[in-house]
C-alpha cells in the first residue's frame, strides 16, 4: 500500500529557507506514470498547489510561488524535497505531499502532512 | 480567495441527500472533464473520492458521486452518514494552472 510522509522543522524564522521532505513507501518513486506533487493549506486561502517533480528530474512550479520554490527528487532514496525561501508569516501552513495521476491530474495519494509555522 | 467557488457549509440529516456546488469558469472546471473532490479531516491524510468529474476510486462508497454542468461541478452525497462529516475540496485541472482549489465545504450531519 502506498504512504506518502511530510517530515522537517515544524518551525521557520521570516525570512529562512522552508526544507521538507516526503518519503514514499510501498512503491518505486520512479514506477509508473505519476508526478509527485506539494501542496499546501493555509487559513486564509485554504489549498494551494506549490509544484510538483516527475521523477526524471523535471519540474513546474505555482506561478505565484516560482521564485521561491525547489522541488528536488532523490530517487535512491525514494524521496522528494520541497525549499521554499525567504518565508514569511504567510507562509504558514499545513504542506501535504501527494502523488499525481498523470492524464487525471488528480491527487491520488496524500501525505497526512505537517504544520510549518513560520515565526521568530 | 480561492480560484473555484464553494458553499462555506452543507448540511444534512442521516439518510438524506446533500450536494456540494462548485463553481469555476471556462477555463478550468467548464474547460476540462478534470474535477476531482477530496475529502479533508485535520491531522488525517486527505482522500481521493472522485476523480474526472463522476469517477470513484476503488473503495469509495457508492454514496457519492459527481457530475458537471458548464463550469459547475457538484458532488453528492447520498444517504448521508455521521461518517461523512467533514471538509470537502473540490480541484480543477487548469490547463497553465495545473490545479485550481475550491475554498472547501464543512459537511454538518445534523
Amino acid at each position: 500500500q502506498l504512504q506518502l510522509q511530510e517530515s522537517g522543522p515544524g518551525l521557520a524564522k521570516p525570512s529562512q529557507t522552508l526544507s521538507l521532505t516526503c518519503t514514499v513507501s510501498g512503491d518505486s518513486i520512479t514506477s509508473g506514470d505519476y508526478y509527485w506533487s506539494w501542496i499546501r493549506q493555509t487559513p486564509g486561502k485554504g489549498l494551494e498547489w506549490i509544484g510538483y517533480i516527475y521523477h526524471s528530474g523535471s519540474t513546474y512550479y505555482n506561478p505565484s510561488l516560482k521564485s521561491r520554490v525547489t522541488v528536488s527528487v532523490d530517487t535512491s532514496k525514494n524521496q522528494f524535497s520541497l525549499n521554499l525561501t525567504s518565508v514569511t508569516a504567510a507562509d504558514t501552513a499545513v504542506y501535504y505531499c501527494a502523488r499525481v495521476l498523470l492524464g487525471s491530474y488528480c491527487l491520488d495519494s496524500w501525505g497526512q502532512g505537517t504544520l510549518v509555522t513560520v515565526s521568530s | 480567495q480561492s480560484a473555484l467557488t464553494q458553499p462555506a457549509s452543507v448540511s444534512g440529516s442521516p439518510g438524506q441527500s446533500i450536494t456540494v456546488s462548485c463553481t469555476g469558469t471556462s477555463s478550468d472546471v467548464g474547460d476540462y472533464n478534470l474535477v476531482s473532490w477530496y475529502q479533508l479531516y485535520p491531522g488525517k491524510a486527505p482522500k481521493l473520492i472522485i476523480f474526472e468529474v463522476n469517477k470513484r476510486p476503488s473503495g469509495v462508497s457508492n454514496r457519492f458521486s459527481g457530475s458537471k454542468s458548464g463550469n459547475t461541478a457538484s458532488l453528492t452525497i447520498s444517504g448521508l452518514q455521521a461518517e461523512d462529516e467533514g471538509d470537502y475540496y473540490c480541484c480543477s485541472f487548469g490547463g497553465s494552472r495545473p490545479w485550481v482549489f475550491g475554498g472547501g465545504t464543512k459537511v454538518t450531519v445534523l
